[in-house]
């Protein structure tokens, strides 16, 4: 019973395109990241955000940029999509209090494939 | 650097048997979790485990922490096939807000 969403699920895209992958949460949570898999891989933690307008870089550098405008919204874009992008993309967030602080949710992944 | 480590990165095990995967970290830590991901799928929340001799069970899986030895361990018990699927442990500390995942263990559980 996740309550957070990411769009698209799917995405095939040319070289060159411009693209954004959604990630929506509806639980109130501050803090939300991103992280970025590849099949069968471990996940890298690519960017972070501690609330509205508050965007920092992960541990993995990445040509990726996000935005953090509304508490429940932290969109990721690709400016010009190369085949190295080629990834699954799965957003998270967690809270700030109690226990529901110590879990981070995940959503079910943008998986993007650039030809 | 915080660095995580699990092994082994893949096991095969039969069904009824019981086995254990290791989960180590190179520092201090204050919460360590263990995530469950079917293939294609995101990554389910199975543990956390916040302090020295956590030990948390859920049907036939069971997670135990030692931050002295740095040292988490999700042991399996009579395994069946459900069970085959990716488990990740993942390292956090609050300063640094940021969850470190390991490399992850595929388990596939055959007849």
């Amino acid at each position: 019973e996740a309550d957070i969403y990411q769009t698209p699920r799917y995405l095939v895209i040319g070289t060159g395109k411009k693209i954004t992958l959604e990630c929506s949460q509806t639980m109130g949570h501050d803090k939300m990241y991103w992280y970025q898999q590849d099949p069968g891989m471990e996940l890298h933690l690519i960017h972070y955000s501690y609330g509205v307008n508050s965007t920092e870089k992960g541990d993995l550098s990445s040509e990726s940029t996000v935005s953090r405008i509304r508490t429940e919204h932290f969109p990721l874009t690709l400016e010009s999509a190369r085949p190295s992008h080629t990834s699954q993309y799965l957003c998270a967030s967690r809270g700030d209090a109690g226990y529901r602080a110590n879990v981070l949710t995940f959503g079910a992944g943008s998986r993007l494939t650039v030809l | 650097e915080l660095k995580v480590e699990q092994n082994p990165l893949f096991l095969s095990m039969q069904e009824g048997k019981n086995y254990t995967i290791y989960c180590n970290y190179s520092t201090t830590s204050d919460r360590l979790y263990w995530y469950r991901q079917d293939p294609g799928k995101s990554l389910e929340s199975l543990f956390v485990l916040l302090s020295n001799g956590a030990v948390k069970q859920e049907g036939r899986l069971m997670a135990s922490l030692d931050t002295k030895a740095r040292l988490s361990t999700l042991h399996i018990t009579a395994a069946v096939h459900d069970l085959s699927a990716t488990y990740f442990c993942a390292v956090g500390r609050w300063d640094t807000d940021k969850l470190i995942f390991g490399t992850g263990t595929r388990l596939q559980v055959f007849p």
